[in-house]
């Protein structure tokens, strides 16, 4: 079965510093990754999507890196604001199944 | 184009009772997925579909049960309600060329159980 965990569950940063989100998964034979953004009360916001034969998709301010041999991927953030703030959470897709992690809550400090 | 739709956005049952939520998507994708979600956790899989006819079970299927007669509706039922189902219900869908893709989320329905 496939076990996804996010480390760390909450991080507090002031606004203007770079971060670095983890993933970590423990079965390698994914179809791909997906970074979410969840504000609270409301649903999933797709990020960034990355194919198992890719190693990194950027989006603006953001890139995500995946290494499917060590089971990691990370969500780079640059250049952080407040807006930034909500849960982000990584999905590995283990055809037809998607598997989530538990999030990383994220407070930018202005 | 409204994506993933999802109603009720809130309901409150009582202990035993039954309910069905529902979810429909309008961009023609053939996989569709039901989430549950509790406070402060990830997201688990109750049950998917990866075409009209075909459903199969997820992490937490039980106390569930779901039907997908067309392609854009997938409704999930829930029977005999108990606390334990107290959570946020996510419906969403993605397509398929040969793997799931992105997945969309509709906005999701808030159940409490009393």
């Amino acid at each position: 079965k496939q076990e996804v965990t996010q480390i760390p569950a909450a991080l507090s940063v002031p606004e203007g510093e770079n971060l670095v989100l983890n993933c970590s998964f423990t079965d390698s034979a994914i179809y791909n990754l997906q970074w979410f953004r969840q504000d609270p009360g409301k649903g999933l916001t797709s990020l960034l999507l990355i194919q198992s034969s890719q190693r990194e998709q950027t989006s603006g301010r953001l890139n995500a890196s995946l290494d499917k041999s060590s089971g990691r991927s990370t969500l780079y953030i640059a250049a952080s604001q407040p807006g930034d703030s909500a849960t982000y959470l990584c999905a590995v897709g283990l055809s037809p199944k998607f598997y989530f992690g538990s999030g990383t809550k994220l407070n930018v400090k202005p | 184009n409204a994506g993933v739709t999802q109603t009720p956005k809130f309901r409150i049952l009582k202990i035993g009772q039954s309910m069905t939520l529902q979810c429909t998507q309008d961009m023609n994708h053939n996989y569709m997925y039901w989430y549950r979600q509790d406070p402060g956790m990830g997201l688990k899989l109750i049950y998917y579909s990866v075409g009209a006819g075909i459903t199969d079970k997820g992490e937490v299927p039980n106390g569930y049960n779901v039907s997908r007669s067309t392609t854009e509706d997938f409704p999930l039922r829930l029977e005999l309600a108990a606390p334990s189902q107290t959570s946020v219900y996510f419906c969403a869908s993605s397509y398929s060329p040969g793997s799931p893709d992105t997945q969309y989320f509709g906005p999701g329905t808030r159940l409490t159980v009393l």
